[in-house]
């Protein structure tokens, strides 16, 4: 059973352009949790999603991010109009009932 | 107050030594908690889960502390590869999973 993914491992961005992270869960797990961890800083909850259905997005900006989990395919992450202050790394982790999480390894997110 | 607090360290101690770590938390209705690895560049792994009974996983042992408000992890006989950035987390009974800012543990040789 493979982990989880995420792609890509690192992203470098120019401001103004748009990023998209990529998870792909466990398989069998329903449940994606996306975090943003900055340098020094502890992970900070972004948004939580079930299968085509985004739970609690109460951690993400309003503007400029969104997050999708669809029926087939992997979690996407989208920042539109990065900025120098979106630097940082992304994890996803997912979970089979909402409680243990298994984490990927992180998008690594640099914006000059 | 921040939800979840920890000493960030450095906590530098010997290899075989034994190292404690505490973490407070601010929201008394939290439910769950645990204790998660993170290495440098890498993603968190759980460690432990803590119950409320205490429990020990080989050379780790949480604790829960209800009244006090706090979890710690002991680490025995610490080894080389213990160095890490050790992540306290508290759920607050949904899906909400509070995240510590860490401590870091080098073992020396």
């Amino acid at each position: 059973n493979a982990g989880v993914m995420q792609n890509p491992r690192h992203l470098v961005r120019r401001r103004g352009q748009e990023a998209r992270l990529r998870c792909s869960p466990m398989k069998g797990h329903s449940h994606v949790y996306w975090y943003r961890q900055l340098p020094e800083e502890g992970l900070k909850f972004m948004v939580y999603l079930q299968k085509e259905n985004i739970i609690d997005e109460s951690g993400m900006p309003k503007e400029r991010f969104s997050a999708e989990f669809p029926k087939e395919g992997p979690s996407i992450l989208r920042i539109q109009q990065v900025v120098r202050g979106d630097s940082a790394a992304y994890f996803c982790a997912s979970s089979p009932d909402g409680e243990t999480q298994y984490f990927g390894p992180g998008t690594r997110l640099l914006v000059l | 107050r921040k939800e979840v607090e920890q000493d960030p360290g450095p906590f530098n101690v010997p290899e075989g030594a034994t190292v404690a770590f505490n973490c407070t938390y601010s929201n008394s209705a939290s439910q769950s908690f645990f204790w998660y690895r993170q290495d440098c560049r890498k993603e968190p792994k759980l460690l432990m889960s803590v119950y409320s009974s205490g429990n020990e996983d080989g050379r780790f042992t949480a604790q829960l502390n209800r009244a006090s408000q706090y979890i710690s992890l002991l680490i025995r006989d610490s080894k080389l590869s213990d160095s890490a950035t050790y992540l306290c987390v508290v759920n607050l009974g949904t899906y909400k999973y509070i995240f510590g800012t860490g401590t870091r543990l080098k073992v020396l040789a």
